[in-house]
């Protein structure tokens, strides 16, 4: 069935650091693969997004790659500063034209 | 919020009473979607509608009921059948030419 696995579920890094969120999907027919990020007690924010024609997309500090073989995709975030801490969701969509979404990644930047 | 208004920002809910949520977009977005978010937890989808007059069931739309008589709107009623409704409603719509969701600001529902 449709479904996609998120993993860490929660990630803390110093200031400055590297951070990697990935995601695995079901479906080989799926074509998108969109990130968005959470703060506490706001909408979901687009951040970066993939189709499955390309193998990586990047957007000043923000970086997403796609390995349609092994049906997983990743979000790196360089230079992690403190406004990065939020919560991340990894989604993929499916045929019927709707986003199935990662559990979310807690990532912690400490100053 | 980006085209897409979602009302009231918090709700408070009586036990055995149904409310409405309210969603209404001005992108001119073909396909809305309902979402429910509980503390630490990921997004799961009740309802979604890709045409006025038609939307199909997600995976937890026991206990909710929608409509989606115009292309603008698409209200979420939180019914009595819903035992544990208390939890952040995300509104999102999307147009079939692209692929990206816009989300509402969201409501916050709480039994009293």
């Amino acid at each position: 069935g449709e479904n996609v696995e998120q993993h860490p579920s929660t990630l803390s890094v110093q200031e400055g650091d590297s951070a990697v969120i990935k995601c695995t999907y079901s479906d080989s027919a799926s074509n998108y693969f969109p990130w968005y990020k959470q703060e506490l007690g706001k909408r979901p924010q687009l951040i970066i997004d993939i189709r499955s024609n390309v193998g990586e997309k990047k957007d000043q500090r923000i970086a997403v790659t796609l390995n349609k073989t092994a049906k997983h995709f990743s979000l790196h975030i360089t230079e992690t500063q403190p406004e990065d801490s939020a919560v991340y969701f990894c989604a993929a969509r499916y045929n019927t034209d709707k986003l199935i979404f990662g559990t979310g990644t807690r990532l912690q930047v400490f100053p | 919020d980006g085209g897409i208004t979602q009302s009231p920002k918090y709700l408070f809910r009586k036990e055995g009473q149904n409310v409405t949520l309210s969603c209404e977009q001005n992108l001119n977005h073909d396909a809305m979607y309902w979402y429910r978010q509980d503390p630490g937890q990921g997004l799961r989808l009740i309802y979604y509608s890709q045409i006025v007059n038609d939307f199909q069931k997600g995976d937890i739309a026991e206990g909710y009921s929608v409509s989606r008589e115009k292309k603008e709107s698409f209200p979420l009623t939180v019914t009595s059948a819903q035992k544990n409704p208390t939890a952040f409603y995300l509104c999102a719509s999307s147009a079939t030419s692209e692929y990206g969701y816009t989300f509402g600001s969201g409501t916050r529902l709480t039994v009293v």
